[in-house]
């Protein structure tokens, strides 16, 4: 079972770039890594998912070195709407259920 | 919108109710999930189904039923809850089960009394 590793919060100012760090040191061959936000009373909402080196979309791009053992989540530009709990998945969708855990993810919090 | 709606969007019931919540996915996916998600908890997996069969049950007390009638319709019902079981109850759905691309509702908060 790949343990993610998180920090509990970050602050950033509107406009700049944020990098939110997953430390995944037991992940597996065929494990996927997969990043969410939440905002409070909400559902989760998907963000991006990667396997190896780099992924972008309209939203972030995400970040994985050879190893595999960390992901960095990165956000351009940030507005006070991204205020949020951003989480890292780390697992096999073939896998069981049971590995599908968010954990406490990270609460970012942009100031003016 | 996510294309995943849940009712109600909120609930308040007493311990010896019954109630049922709803879940609808407009997007054609398998697989459904319930979540569980208390006041500073992790989310926590209750069911999944995959093509109508449940394929997943974490430990969760009988007091919480799930139906899936169809792949588009999710229901958890409820019964003789206790006032720990208020939370926000998630529902989303996925391609296929399990996956980690998965598309959530909006929750129903539940205050148990």
């Amino acid at each position: 079972l790949a343990k993610t590793t998180q920090p509990i919060s970050m602050d950033s100012y509107e406009g700049q770039e944020v990098n939110i760090t997953c430390s995944h040191n037991n992940i597996a061959t065929n494990d996927y890594i997969t990043w969410y936000q939440q905002f409070p009373s909400q559902g989760p909402r998907f963000i991006i998912q990667g396997y190896k080196t780099k992924v972008t979309n309209e939203v972030a791009s995400l970040f994985i070195p050879a190893d595999r053992k960390s992901s960095t989540l990165s956000l351009p530009r940030v507005s006070l709407s991204d205020t949020a709990v951003y989480y890292c998945l780390v697992g096999d969708s073939y896998g069981s259920a049971r590995q599908l855990t968010f954990g406490s993810g990270t609460q970012l919090t942009v100031l003016p | 919108e996510t294309g995943v709606t849940q009712t109600p969007r909120h609930l308040v019931m007493g311990m010896t109710n019954k109630k049922s919540l709803k879940c609808e996915q407009h997007l054609g996916h398998n697989a459904m999930y319930w979540y569980k998600q208390s006041a500073k908890k992790p989310l926590e997996l209750m069911f999944v189904y995959s093509l109508e069969e449940r394929v997943e049950n974490n430990s969760v007390p009988s007091r919480f039923s799930p139906e899936c009638p169809n792949s588009s319709h999710l229901f958890l019902h409820l019964h003789t809850l206790q006032p720990e079981d208020s939370a926000l109850y998630l529902c989303a759905s996925s391609q296929v089960a399990v996956s980690y691309e998965q598309y959530f509702g909006p929750g129903t908060r539940l205050t148990v009394t």
